[in-house]
């Protein structure tokens, strides 16, 4: 069974661009979580999909992050216009129920200059 | 509100030795799940075990054990005769209906297991 993936495993690029994180979460998972960690602070949630609605994006920082789960299969996290502050790891996270263990990706660290 | 204290920041011990680490959390919600997970080098962050709050049954797994304590809001990490491989970051989560079961992660204890 594959994992959870994410695309790109790096991204650079500088203040004021756009950047879109995939993340495909294992398959029959209908829930999915982002997180990130920016450096040296603890790893926070950003928002959960339970198949294609958003449950709770309660931890999006601002208007400038956008994230799409088509169809309920995979999902994006757009950052647009990309800021400093930005940069971290970004996580993705797939569980087949909540309260269940989630299963992550490799995350995507993002750096923006 | 939640939260979860892991109050080590970083451990180093010698190959062999025993090493604990902490972890202390917070909820008013009585349903509730605790985790572990391991973040090697190269930054995945890797499942370790799922503690529902009814079960306050220690686990071991190898040489991985967990020993939770609904008294003190403790769930403890012990592995026993550590090897260089377990050199990583431990995080300790929690989850529960008041947060939407997203997780909320302690903030991490790297742990060195010197040769």
């Amino acid at each position: 069974e594959a994992g959870v993936t994410q695309f790109p495993s790096h991204s650079v690029i500088e203040k004021g661009q756009t950047v879109t994180l995939r993340c495909d979460p294992i398959s029959g998972h209908d829930n999915l979580y982002w997180y990130r960690r920016v450096m040296g602070k603890e790893i926070k949630f950003l928002l959960h999909f339970v198949k294609e609605s958003k449950q709770d994006e309660s931890g999006m920082p601002n208007n400038r992050f956008l994230a799409e789960r088509t169809g309920g299969t995979y999902s994006t996290l757009k950052v647009q216009p990309a800021e400093l502050e930005d940069s971290g790891v970004y996580f993705c996270a797939s569980s087949q129920r909540r309260g269940h263990e989630q299963y992550f990706g490799p995350g995507t660290r993002l750096t923006v200059t | 509100a939640q939260k979860v204290t892991q109050a080590q920041t970083e451990i180093s011990v010698v190959e062999k030795e025993d090493v604990t680490l902490d972890c202390v959390y917070e909820t008013r919600d009585t349903t509730y799940y605790l985790f572990w997970y391991k973040q090697p080098p190269s930054g995945e962050l890797v499942f370790l075990i799922r503690r529902n709050s009814f079960d306050e049954q220690n686990e071991i797994s190898g040489r991985y054990s967990w020993n939770f304590q609904k008294s003190t809001s403790s769930f403890n990490f012990t592995i026993t005769a550590s090897q260089v491989v377990d050199s990583a970051v431990y995080f300790c989560a929690l989850s529960d209906a008041d947060s939407s079961y997203k997780l909320i992660f302690g903030s991490g204890t790297r742990l060195l297991v010197r040769p």
